[in-house]
């Protein structure tokens, strides 16, 4: 069974001041790794989605996968007070299943 | 574009009743649901993965006598939270897929009094 790490699990950045978090996986075989955010315990919001080693750039945010270190980190550039949210990270499985990390809780301070 | 509609959003049971969501997908075929729950302080727990010709398989610590699920067709499929107590309150979300991307809906939050 794949297994989800997240880390921190909680961060305190300044608005502005880029913002790192992290995800290890058990499995590198799986489909696709995506990182969302949730709102105040609401739905969810993709904000990128990687399949293959390197980098993805969706506007602020990056992801940066390397399936050889069971690693997948995402970036957030120019954090906002309002990027202040639930951080998933999740591992698609071949098994049609979606994992999820337990999440890092971002506070972005004005 | 591919869109997850579930309802209700939010709903409220009274413990030891039962509360049926709905999922519905549009703008593409489900060929797989997948039912997770966030329960309060937690993250998503897989319920169970249903896809199109295949037997719906519960997760550990999930039973069909306790969340029964319905796949009728390809763009909608419900779960009923049976006999719901304290501990099934939370967020419940539906993730559908028709390819290699998921979808997933807003999700239905249960509270149980």
């Amino acid at each position: 069974q794949q297994k989800v790490q997240q880390s921190p699990e909680s961060l305190t950045v300044s608005e502005g001041a880029m913002a790192s978090l992290n995800c290890t996986f058990s499995d590198g075989t799986s489909n696709n790794f995506r990182w969302y955010r949730q709102h105040s315990a609401k739905g969810l919001e993709v904000l990128v989605s990687i399949f293959s080693d390197g980098e993805k750039e969706e506007g602020r945010f990056t992801a940066h996968l390397n399936r050889a270190n069971l690693h997948v980190s995402l970036h957030i550039r120019e954090p906002q007070p309002s990027d202040s949210a639930v951080y998933l990270c999740a591992i698609d499985t071949n098994a049609y299943k979606v994992i999820f990390g337990k999440g890092t809780h971002l506070h972005v301070l004005p | 574009g591919a869109l997850v509609y579930q309802y209700p959003r939010r709903t409220i049971c009274k413990s030891g009743t039962s509360m049926r969501m709905e999922c519905q997908a549009v703008g593409f075929q489900a060929t797989s649901v997948a039912w997770y729950r966030q329960s309060p302080q937690k993250t998503f727990e897989l319920i169970a993965l249903s896809t199109v010709n295949s037997a719906i398989k519960y997760e550990q610590n999930f039973t069909q006598e306790k969340f029964p699920i319905s796949h009728p067709n390809l763009s909608f499929s419900s779960m009923t939270v049976l006999n719901a107590y304290l501990e099934d309150r939370g967020l419940y979300l539906c993730g559908a897929r028709g390819g290699p991307e998921v979808f997933f809906g807003k999700g239905t939050r249960l509270t149980v009094v």
